[in-house]
């Protein structure tokens, strides 16, 4: 089975540079995926992880440490537009081609 | 088109009743999923197609749900005497091959409410 964990809520400034953690525990592993969802809207991905170590893409970041089951999505220069919640989401492989989602983190961005 | 493409968006149904909520991929996508997403939760899976051939129904609710996808483009999840608990989001995903480094668009989902 897999157990995948994020905060449920997160505040953070116009500006600023926010960090999304995500531990998970699984029996099978072959990628970790970033989505930001809006609220009423669909999922829209942003990144994702299969080897250990720091993807980098525009704004965003995400990082993954299979040794430790922990990944974390970086933000930088928050926009009040990244207001939205953000999913991790695991993709195990070997016959299970499903995303098992954690319950995602609401990220409010104030002024 | 250019995304994945769901309808209705919004569907109300009395309990008991039949719903069958579509979802066109974008073209050329192999791959399709279903998921449901519950309110402040994130979506969970009910059932993929590669093609038209259904490889994974494991997550499907109970046999009152169904889905297919018989030309291996355009796909329908059947809910049958729906019941209140069946009120989610159900979301679709299309992806052009499976595999990790495959990422999955998904639709903006039909909001299904059972009165």
């Amino acid at each position: 089975g897999q157990n995948i964990d994020q905060p449920t809520e997160m505040t953070a400034t116009e500006g600023a540079i926010v960090q999304i953690n995500c531990t998970y525990q699984t029996s099978g592993f072959n990628g970790l995926f970033w989505y930001q969802q809006h609220a009423g809207e669909a999922p829209t991905f942003l990144s994702y992880n299969v080897l250990d170590g720091l993807e980098e893409k525009g704004r965003f970041s995400s990082f993954l440490s299979r040794s430790k089951g922990y990944s974390y999505l970086l933000l930088k220069e928050l926009q009040m537009k990244d207001s939205a919640s953000y999913l991790c989401a695991l993709y195990s492989g070997a016959g299970s081609y499903q995303l098992t989602f954690g319950k995602g983190t609401k990220l409010s961005v104030i002024p | 088109g250019a995304g994945v493409s769901q309808s209705p968006r919004y569907k109300v149904a009395k309990r008991g009743q039949d719903v069958a909520l579509r979802c066109d991929p974008i073209s050329g996508h192999v791959s399709l999923f279903w998921y449901q997403q519950a309110l402040g939760q994130g979506p969970e899976f009910l059932t993929y197609f590669q093609n038209e051939a259904q490889l994974d129904k494991s997550g499907l609710p109970s046999d009152r749900f169904f889905a297919e996808r018989p030309e291996g483009s355009v796909s329908t999840l059947k809910i049958q005497r729906t019941q209140q608990e069946d009120s989610a989001v159900y979301l679709c995903a299309s992806s052009l091959h499976l595999g990790a480094r495959q990422p999955q668009h998904f639709g903006d989902g039909t909001r299904l409410s059972i009165l």
